[in-house]
């Protein structure tokens, strides 16, 4: 398998512009996490779907982002209007489940973000 | 407290020695603890998890686990300079499927 992809790998764009990260899972998993990196604030969760449904969005910095998973092989996330304190690298990871037990994540690439 | 806390680096090991990282957690729940490896300018890469108290080992590297005192810790044996990277601990919280990560602790091995 290819992993997951992520893209693009680097985006630069100014401030109050619209950006979309996209991510594709790995296939057959059926968790798809969205997480932000900065050096300040380590790696926060920001978003998670299970089956393409969103499960919990408590990580989402405010309505600026949004993201969705219109089918289990592909995720976006959006940023808009976009500000320079977004800029971070964005990881996409999925995971297999099977009943409760948590199983590891496998992490993207990253886009790394800048906004200007 | 934070949800998982892992001991702060950077921390120099010389290279042959033993690495020994630390992590603590908040949730007595949690069952699955993860270690992943980041290299500079890298994504995460999932090195190790461990389900069961004690000890379980892959090659060079040793996952214990204490849950009565809520700390995983992770061993590197002879440690190479290729070891250098950051170390981050996750831990699902809540019976969720969500991983919480830890800052992470900064690994540099000095030939």
């Amino acid at each position: 398998d290819a992993g997951v992809i992520q893209s693009p790998r680097h985006e630069v764009t100014e401030m109050g512009q619209e950006v979309t990260l996209r991510c594709k899972p790995i296939s057959g998993h059926d968790y798809l996490f969205w997480y932000r990196q900065t050096m300040m604030r380590g790696l926060e969760l920001l978003i998670y779907f299970n089956n393409n449904v969103p499960i919990d969005d408590s990580g989402m910095p405010e309505d600026r982002f949004s993201a969705k998973m219109p089918n289990a092989s592909f995720s976006t996330l959006k940023i808009q209007p976009s500000e320079p304190r977004d800029s971070a690298v964005y990881f996409c990871a999925s995971s297999f489940s099977q009943g409760v037990k948590v199983y590891e994540q496998y992490f993207g690439p990253g886009t790394r973000l800048t906004v200007t | 407290q934070k949800e998982v806390e892992q001991n702060s680096g950077p921390l120099s090991v010389p290279e042959g020695a033993i690495a020994s990282l630390n992590c603590t957690y908040s949730d007595r729940g949690s069952q699955s603890f993860f270690w992943y490896r980041q290299y500079s300018g890298k994504s995460p890469e999932l090195i190790m998890f461990i389900y069961s108290n004690g000890d379980k080992e892959d090659g060079r590297f040793t996952a214990q686990l204490n849950k009565a005192s809520q700390y995983v810790s992770l061993l590197i044996r002879d440690s190479q300079p290729s070891d250098s990277a950051t170390y981050l601990c996750a831990v699902p919280l809540q019976g969720a499927q969500k991983l919480v990560f830890g800052q992470g602790t900064r690994l540099t091995i000095n030939p």
